[in-house]
């Protein structure tokens, strides 16, 4: 079975300061995929990355970085400067090699950034 | 814009109902997912079409169907609607790559009174 584990139910930062988001998973697959998506206000979830098993190299994107340790199982998300519209919840995703794509979902968290 | 579309987005009806929601996935997107985002059960995978055939089947209940049509759009429908189905159902369609990423459609807001 797959797991991902977000602890952090909620985080609250102000404005500029950087966060990061823990995602931890579980998985006896060999080849998987790691997402996150984001959930804004008005309820869409908003694709944000992809990262595959075979790849660690961490990435940037803008104020927005991802830390893959395969080592430790986690995929951690990093928003540098926040700002507020960076509000919203944070999905970690992952999904298995087999044929079926379906994703499991950690259990998100919810950002706030206070002006 | 994700690309990919639901309807309706808002959906009000009583116990004992039953709802179809639609979804047209991305432009040639072959792959369509149903999830159910509920408070209590957070988001959880329902059922996968893959060109007009069920992949795949998750945590739904008999009283749900759905389906895939040629023209890939698909329906779930919900059936002897009960509080607890209250929830946001998202669509996401993917293509064809072992790598493909799933879109998510604006989801459908489901209230059952």
């Amino acid at each position: 079975a797959q797991k991902v584990t977000q602890a952090q139910t909620e985080i609250s930062v102000v404005e500029k300061e950087d966060v990061t988001l823990d995602c931890v998973y579980e998985t006896r697959d060999t080849t998987y995929y790691l997402f996150w998506y984001k959930q804004p206000p008005s309820g869409e979830l908003v694709f944000l990355i992809r990262r595959n098993s075979f790849d660690e190299q961490n990435e940037i994107s803008g104020r927005y970085s991802w830390n893959f340790q395969k080592s430790t199982s986690s995929f951690n998300f990093t928003i540098t400067a926040s700002q507020v519209v960076d509000s919203a919840v944070y999905f970690c995703a992952l999904r298995g090699s087999g044929s079926a794509r379906q994703l499991t979902f950690g259990s998100g968290t919810q950002l706030t950034v206070l002006p | 814009d994700s690309g990919v579309t639901q309807t309706p987005k808002h959906l009000i009806t009583a116990t004992g109902q039953r709802v179809t929601l639609r979804c047209s996935p991305r432009s040639g997107d072959l792959s369509v997912y149903w999830y159910q985002q509920s408070l209590d059960q957070g988001l959880q995978f329902l059922i996968q079409y893959y060109n007009g055939e069920e992949r795949a089947k998750g945590n739904i209940l008999e009283r749900f169907s759905a389906q895939q049509f040629p023209d890939l759009h698909s329906e779930l429908n919900l059936s002897s609607l009960e509080l607890g189905d209250s929830a946001l159902y998202f669509c996401a369609s993917s293509g064809r790559g072992s790598t493909d990423t799933q879109y998510f459609g604006p989801g459908t807001r489901l209230t059952v009174l």
